[in-house]
């Protein structure tokens, strides 16, 4: 199975901070890697499809980056609405697998 | 508005079976594949079962087979997990999520039903 990896585990930022958060395969996903975000409660919302492609009704704040087995998403200007925890999602093979996500909280 | 309700929620000892439900409405439920995920206490996600459109294939994660089934019926819109030889780690939440077609990732998510093994 392919191991999926994110850092950091837990994240402290600002309102209007540029956010960062990383996502690593153990081999190449082809782009195969998709993000969610879980508030607490409730379940996975899917915000990133295909390393880039912002789903539907998703705000463009986020975006995504990515190839091989690196990926990344950005909030460009975090809001008080977006402290939640964040999953990346590798398609590129049977069984698809999850990270352990990242937290984003408020500073 | 697509909206997927699951159900059977409870507590059970090892070792013994349960019934999840997972109702859909607002898209057509014939059409689209579907899958259970479950998450444990304070963990990740772990996709466990998929269900083509017509129930011609199933497919099950490695944690799960043998003991878990994945079925459904189009006619009643409703997506069905059994689970049978309950283990403590089976002990989660249980999502199911509507397959999209064209790209095969979760586009909706029910909001879940939680599974509790203990004796």
């Amino acid at each position: 199975d392919i191991q999926m990896t994110q850092s950091p585990s837990f994240l402290s930022a600002s309102v209007g901070e540029r956010v960062t958060l990383s996502c690593r395969a153990s081999q190449n996903i082809n782009k195969y890697l998709d993000w969610y975000q879980q508030k607490l409660g409730e379940a996975p919302k899917l915000l990133i499809y295909n390393t880039n492609n912002l789903h539907t009704g998703i705000p463009s704040r986020f975006s995504g980056s990515g190839s091989g087995t690196d990926y990344t998403l950005t909030i460009s200007s975090l809001q008080p609405e977006d402290v939640a925890t964040y999953f990346c999602l590798q398609r590129n093979s049977w069984p698809y697998t999850f990270g352990a996500g990242t937290k984003l909280e408020l500073k | 508005e697509v909206q997927l309700v699951e159900s059977g929620e409870g507590l059970v000892q090892p070792g013994s079976s349960m019934k999840l439900s997972c109702v859909a409405s607002g898209f057509t439920f014939s059409n689209y594949g579907m899958n259970w995920i479950r998450q444990a206490p304070k963990k990740g996600l772990e996709w466990i079962a998929l269900i083509y459109y017509d129930s011609s294939s199933k497919y099950y994660a490695d944690s799960v087979k043998g003991r878990f089934t994945i079925s459904r019926d189009n006619s009643k819109n409703t997506l069905y997990l059994e689970m049978n030889s309950l283990r403590s780690e089976d002990t989660a939440m249980y999502y199911c999520a509507k397959l999209d077609n064209n790209y095969w990732y979760f586009d909706f998510w029910g909001p879940g039903t939680m599974v509790t093994v203990s004796s």
